[in-house]
Protein backbone atom coordinates (compact mmCIF):
# COMPACT_ATOMS: atom_id res chain seq x y z
CA UNK A 1 0.00 0.00 0.00
CA UNK A 2 1.14 3.55 -0.80
CA UNK A 3 2.69 5.41 2.72
CA UNK A 4 4.06 9.06 3.08
CA UNK A 5 6.06 10.22 4.91
CA UNK A 6 6.00 13.97 5.91
CA UNK A 7 8.96 15.86 7.42
CA UNK A 8 10.08 17.11 10.32
CA UNK A 9 7.09 16.12 12.26
CA UNK A 10 7.44 19.12 14.08
CA UNK A 11 8.46 22.99 13.10
CA UNK A 12 8.72 26.15 15.46
CA UNK A 13 9.62 29.12 13.45
CA UNK A 14 9.86 32.41 14.26
CA UNK A 15 7.58 34.83 12.51
CA UNK A 16 7.82 36.29 9.12
CA UNK A 17 10.77 33.26 8.47
CA UNK A 18 10.78 30.99 5.68
CA UNK A 19 9.64 27.30 6.06
CA UNK A 20 9.70 24.36 3.82
CA UNK A 21 7.56 20.55 4.71
CA UNK A 22 8.42 17.86 2.78
CA UNK A 23 6.20 14.89 2.16
CA UNK A 24 7.74 11.36 0.50
CA UNK A 25 5.89 8.78 -1.18
CA UNK A 26 6.92 4.93 -1.05
CA UNK A 27 5.29 5.02 -5.35
CA UNK A 28 4.35 7.02 -7.59
CA UNK A 29 1.81 9.82 -6.61
CA UNK A 30 -0.61 10.64 -9.53
CA UNK A 31 -2.83 13.07 -7.26
CA UNK A 32 -0.99 14.57 -4.50
CA UNK A 33 -2.99 16.82 -2.08
CA UNK A 34 -1.86 19.40 0.54
CA UNK A 35 -4.57 20.17 3.36
CA UNK A 36 -4.50 22.38 6.68
CA UNK A 37 -5.56 21.71 9.72
CA UNK A 38 -6.45 23.98 12.90
CA UNK A 39 -6.81 22.08 16.54
CA UNK A 40 -10.26 20.80 17.15
CA UNK A 41 -11.29 21.66 13.69
CA UNK A 42 -11.35 19.69 10.23
CA UNK A 43 -9.32 19.59 7.08
CA UNK A 44 -9.35 22.88 4.83
CA UNK A 45 -8.01 22.09 1.05
CA UNK A 46 -5.07 23.80 0.18
CA UNK A 47 -3.37 22.52 -3.29
CA UNK A 48 -3.39 19.80 -5.16
CA UNK A 49 -0.68 18.66 -7.57
CA UNK A 50 -1.00 16.23 -10.67
CA UNK A 51 2.03 16.51 -12.87
CA UNK A 52 5.69 16.35 -12.82
CA UNK A 53 7.47 19.73 -11.82
CA UNK A 54 3.90 21.21 -11.02
CA UNK A 55 3.64 24.38 -9.17
CA UNK A 56 0.94 26.08 -7.39
CA UNK A 57 1.07 28.78 -5.48
CA UNK A 58 -1.58 30.77 -3.58
CA UNK A 59 -1.17 33.73 -1.18
CA UNK A 60 2.34 33.01 0.50
CA UNK A 61 2.10 29.23 0.18
CA UNK A 62 3.52 27.23 -3.10
CA UNK A 63 3.31 23.06 -3.35
CA UNK A 64 5.83 21.65 -5.66
CA UNK A 65 5.63 18.14 -7.35
CA UNK A 66 8.57 16.48 -8.44
CA UNK A 67 9.73 15.31 -11.73
CA UNK A 68 9.65 11.83 -10.65
CA UNK A 69 6.54 12.25 -9.11
CA UNK A 70 7.20 10.77 -5.66
CA UNK A 71 8.21 13.70 -3.45
CA UNK A 72 6.66 17.04 -2.91
CA UNK A 73 7.62 20.16 -0.95
CA UNK A 74 5.37 22.98 0.81
CA UNK A 75 7.23 26.19 1.38
CA UNK A 76 5.29 29.09 3.29
CA UNK A 77 7.14 32.51 2.37
CA UNK A 78 7.30 35.04 5.44
CA UNK A 79 5.37 32.92 7.63
CA UNK A 80 2.63 34.42 10.37
CA UNK A 81 0.50 33.34 12.92
CA UNK A 82 -2.26 32.10 10.65
CA UNK A 83 -0.02 29.41 9.29
CA UNK A 84 0.00 27.64 12.28
CA UNK A 85 -1.44 24.00 12.49
CA UNK A 86 -1.18 20.72 11.21
CA UNK A 87 -0.19 19.97 7.49
CA UNK A 88 -1.11 17.24 5.91
CA UNK A 89 -0.12 15.71 2.76
CA UNK A 90 -2.62 13.31 1.37
CA UNK A 91 -2.06 11.30 -2.19
CA UNK A 92 -4.11 9.28 -4.38
CA UNK A 93 -2.58 5.98 -6.20
CA UNK A 94 -2.69 4.18 -9.17
CA UNK A 95 -3.36 1.25 -6.59
CA UNK A 96 -5.88 2.93 -4.80
CA UNK A 97 -8.55 5.03 -6.96
CA UNK A 98 -8.43 7.90 -7.81
CA UNK A 99 -10.62 9.10 -4.94
CA UNK A 100 -9.26 7.55 -2.20
CA UNK A 101 -6.78 9.91 -0.77
CA UNK A 102 -4.23 8.49 2.19
CA UNK A 103 -2.11 11.08 4.22
CA UNK A 104 0.80 10.95 5.60
CA UNK A 105 1.62 11.47 9.24
CA UNK A 106 1.46 15.23 9.05
CA UNK A 107 3.61 18.02 10.44
CA UNK A 108 2.94 20.67 13.43
CA UNK A 109 3.66 24.20 13.06
CA UNK A 110 3.80 26.38 15.22
CA UNK A 111 4.84 30.42 14.16
CA UNK A 112 6.21 32.25 17.58
CA UNK A 113 5.34 36.29 17.43
CA UNK B 1 -23.06 26.34 0.89
CA UNK B 2 -23.63 24.83 4.68
CA UNK B 3 -20.46 22.64 3.84
CA UNK B 4 -19.87 19.00 5.31
CA UNK B 5 -22.43 18.47 8.55
CA UNK B 6 -21.22 16.02 11.20
CA UNK B 7 -23.16 15.01 14.93
CA UNK B 8 -22.53 15.04 17.67
CA UNK B 9 -18.95 17.02 17.90
CA UNK B 10 -18.26 15.28 20.89
CA UNK B 11 -19.38 12.03 22.30
CA UNK B 12 -18.45 10.27 25.82
CA UNK B 13 -19.57 7.03 26.01
CA UNK B 14 -19.12 3.89 28.37
CA UNK B 15 -16.98 0.55 27.19
CA UNK B 16 -19.96 -1.88 25.31
CA UNK B 17 -21.84 1.04 24.42
CA UNK B 18 -23.26 1.23 21.25
CA UNK B 19 -22.22 4.51 19.18
CA UNK B 20 -23.65 6.28 16.21
CA UNK B 21 -22.18 8.93 14.30
CA UNK B 22 -23.53 11.09 11.54
CA UNK B 23 -22.80 12.85 8.67
CA UNK B 24 -24.77 14.77 6.11
CA UNK B 25 -22.28 15.28 2.56
CA UNK B 26 -22.27 18.44 0.55
CA UNK B 27 -25.55 18.45 -1.62
CA UNK B 28 -24.84 17.81 -5.06
CA UNK B 29 -21.38 15.31 -4.21
CA UNK B 30 -21.47 11.62 -4.72
CA UNK B 31 -18.69 10.14 -2.97
CA UNK B 32 -18.26 10.31 0.72
CA UNK B 33 -15.75 8.98 3.17
CA UNK B 34 -15.25 7.97 6.77
CA UNK B 35 -11.76 8.65 8.10
CA UNK B 36 -10.68 8.31 11.52
CA UNK B 37 -7.62 10.48 13.51
CA UNK B 38 -4.98 9.64 16.28
CA UNK B 39 -2.03 10.28 17.66
CA UNK B 40 -0.19 7.51 16.83
CA UNK B 41 -1.86 6.58 13.86
CA UNK B 42 -2.72 9.78 11.82
CA UNK B 43 -5.59 10.17 9.31
CA UNK B 44 -6.73 6.39 8.56
CA UNK B 45 -9.19 6.04 5.58
CA UNK B 46 -12.03 3.60 7.09
CA UNK B 47 -14.76 3.25 4.13
CA UNK B 48 -16.12 5.03 1.22
CA UNK B 49 -19.26 5.11 -0.52
CA UNK B 50 -19.51 6.16 -4.52
CA UNK B 51 -23.65 7.27 -5.25
CA UNK B 52 -24.65 5.41 -2.05
CA UNK B 53 -22.84 2.08 -2.53
CA UNK B 54 -19.59 1.43 -0.53
CA UNK B 55 -16.63 1.05 -2.55
CA UNK B 56 -14.01 -0.10 -0.45
CA UNK B 57 -14.23 -0.65 3.27
CA UNK B 58 -10.78 -2.63 3.63
CA UNK B 59 -9.95 0.44 6.52
CA UNK B 60 -12.56 -0.86 8.65
CA UNK B 61 -10.91 -2.16 12.47
CA UNK B 62 -13.04 -4.87 12.81
CA UNK B 63 -16.58 -6.27 12.59
CA UNK B 64 -17.69 -3.95 15.53
CA UNK B 65 -17.79 -0.97 12.83
CA UNK B 66 -20.44 -0.72 10.53
CA UNK B 67 -21.19 1.98 8.14
CA UNK B 68 -23.99 2.92 5.78
CA UNK B 69 -25.16 5.35 3.10
CA UNK B 70 -29.17 4.85 3.26
CA UNK B 71 -29.12 7.82 0.54
CA UNK B 72 -26.96 10.69 -1.11
CA UNK B 73 -27.70 12.92 1.76
CA UNK B 74 -27.04 10.85 5.04
CA UNK B 75 -24.49 8.59 6.53
CA UNK B 76 -24.03 6.67 9.64
CA UNK B 77 -20.96 4.90 11.22
CA UNK B 78 -22.01 3.08 14.05
CA UNK B 79 -19.46 0.91 16.56
CA UNK B 80 -20.80 -2.27 18.69
CA UNK B 81 -19.59 -2.57 21.18
CA UNK B 82 -17.31 0.11 21.72
CA UNK B 83 -13.83 0.10 23.08
CA UNK B 84 -11.65 2.51 24.43
CA UNK B 85 -8.84 1.71 22.02
CA UNK B 86 -11.80 3.71 19.47
CA UNK B 87 -11.10 7.01 21.03
CA UNK B 88 -10.30 9.07 18.54
CA UNK B 89 -11.68 11.65 16.09
CA UNK B 90 -14.13 10.39 13.40
CA UNK B 91 -14.11 13.01 9.91
CA UNK B 92 -16.24 12.49 7.48
CA UNK B 93 -15.81 14.20 4.14
CA UNK B 94 -17.74 14.26 0.62
CA UNK B 95 -16.53 15.19 -2.99
CA UNK B 96 -17.77 15.29 -6.48
CA UNK B 97 -16.73 12.42 -8.34
CA UNK B 98 -16.07 13.15 -11.80
CA UNK B 99 -13.81 10.99 -12.92
CA UNK B 100 -11.07 12.51 -12.15
CA UNK B 101 -8.95 14.36 -9.37
CA UNK B 102 -11.67 16.01 -7.07
CA UNK B 103 -11.21 17.97 -3.47
CA UNK B 104 -12.28 16.39 -0.71
CA UNK B 105 -14.44 18.57 1.80
CA UNK B 106 -14.00 17.52 5.70
CA UNK B 107 -16.13 18.44 8.27
CA UNK B 108 -15.64 19.03 11.78
CA UNK B 109 -15.31 15.73 13.35
CA UNK B 110 -16.69 14.44 16.13
CA UNK B 111 -14.14 13.70 18.89
CA UNK B 112 -15.01 10.14 20.12
CA UNK B 113 -13.69 9.23 24.19
CA UNK B 114 -15.06 5.88 25.55
CA UNK B 115 -14.32 5.31 29.14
Amino acid sequence: SQELEQSPQSLIVQEGKNLTINCTSSKTLYGLYWYKQKYGEGLIFLMMLQKGGEEKSHEKITAKLDEKKQQSSLHITASQPSHAGIYLCGATGENTGFQKLVFGTGTRLLVSP
Amino acid sequence: DAGVIQSPRHEVTEMGQEVTLRCKPISGHNSLFWYRQTMMRGLELLIYFNNNVPIDDSGMPEDRFSAKMPNASFSTLKIQPSEPRDSAVYFCASSLDRGGYEKLFFGSGTQLSVL
